[in-house]
């Protein structure tokens, strides 16, 4: 059963840079796409971004200037970075494994989620 | 960008009675070179993270009770819960996947009457 875990290190100040990392176990990371999704209140689900095993990455055009997705395939862990927080990216972040068929991308394992707070 | 619209907000049915959600997209999801639908669900329990329900509009995920069903085509959608039970409490979410930016539906929430 593959598990999916966020950390990170906590609050963020506006303006910094929000940088989480999930770890993936009972399965390998490689032949997989991976994926961010945040949840707000205000904005209910939203997809960040996913990358394959092999690096290449798709970001959702709203974030995409502040948004980097990372792997490292020797940790099992992939990572996300988003730069110049504002309060507005206060959120629920989740990680998520990413189901892909005939062109199709959705999330079949989730993270518990990690709480971030933008406030200084 | 697909938008998602889900109705109702919220609904509240009695233990055993059918639940039924709805979700539109504001444009086709159905590729016609597969005659699939690029439309999943999700149930998200209070203070759990969301859990996948059906995909391909109707493909029920693995270990998903069978209470749970989805239909419709193009740009409508259903989700059903046929015989609600107290474990079925939770905000359901639709989501599209045709194409990127991924887009899901704002929830609806059930309850239990």
């Amino acid at each position: 059963q593959v598990q999916l875990q966020e950390s990170g290190p906590g609050p963020v100040k506006p303006a910094e840079t929000l940088s989480l990392t999930c770890t993936v176990s009972g399965g390998s990371i490689s032949t997989y796409y991976w994926g961010w999704i945040r949840q707000s209140p205000g904005k209910g689900l939203e997809w960040i971004g996913y990358i394959y095993s092999s690096g290449s990455t798709n970001y959702n055009p709203s974030l995409k200037s502040r948004v980097t997705i990372s792997v490292d395939a020797s940790k099992n862990q992939f990572s996300l970075k988003l730069s110049s927080v504002t309060a507005a990216d206060t959120a629920i972040y989740y990680c998520a494994r990413v189901y892909h068929d005939s062109s199709g991308y959705f999330f079949d394992y989730w993270g518990q989620g990690t709480l971030v707070t933008v406030s200084s | 960008d697909i938008v998602m619209t889900q109705s109702p907000d919220s609904l509240a049915v009695s233990l055993g009675e059918r639940a039924t959600i709805n979700c539109r997209s504001s444009q086709s999801v159905l590729y016609s070179s597969n005659n699939k639908n690029y439309l999943a669900w999700y149930q998200q329990k209070p203070g759990q993270s969301p859990k996948l329900l059906i995909y391909w509009a109707s493909t029920r995920e693995s270990g998903v009770p069978d209470r749970f069903s989805g239909s419709g085509s193009g740009t409508d959608f259903t989700l059903t819960i046929s015989g609600l039970q107290a474990e079925d409490v939770a905000v359901y979410y639709c989501q599209q996947y045709y194409s990127t930016p991924l887009t899901f539906g704002g929830g609806t929430k059930v309850e239990i009457k």
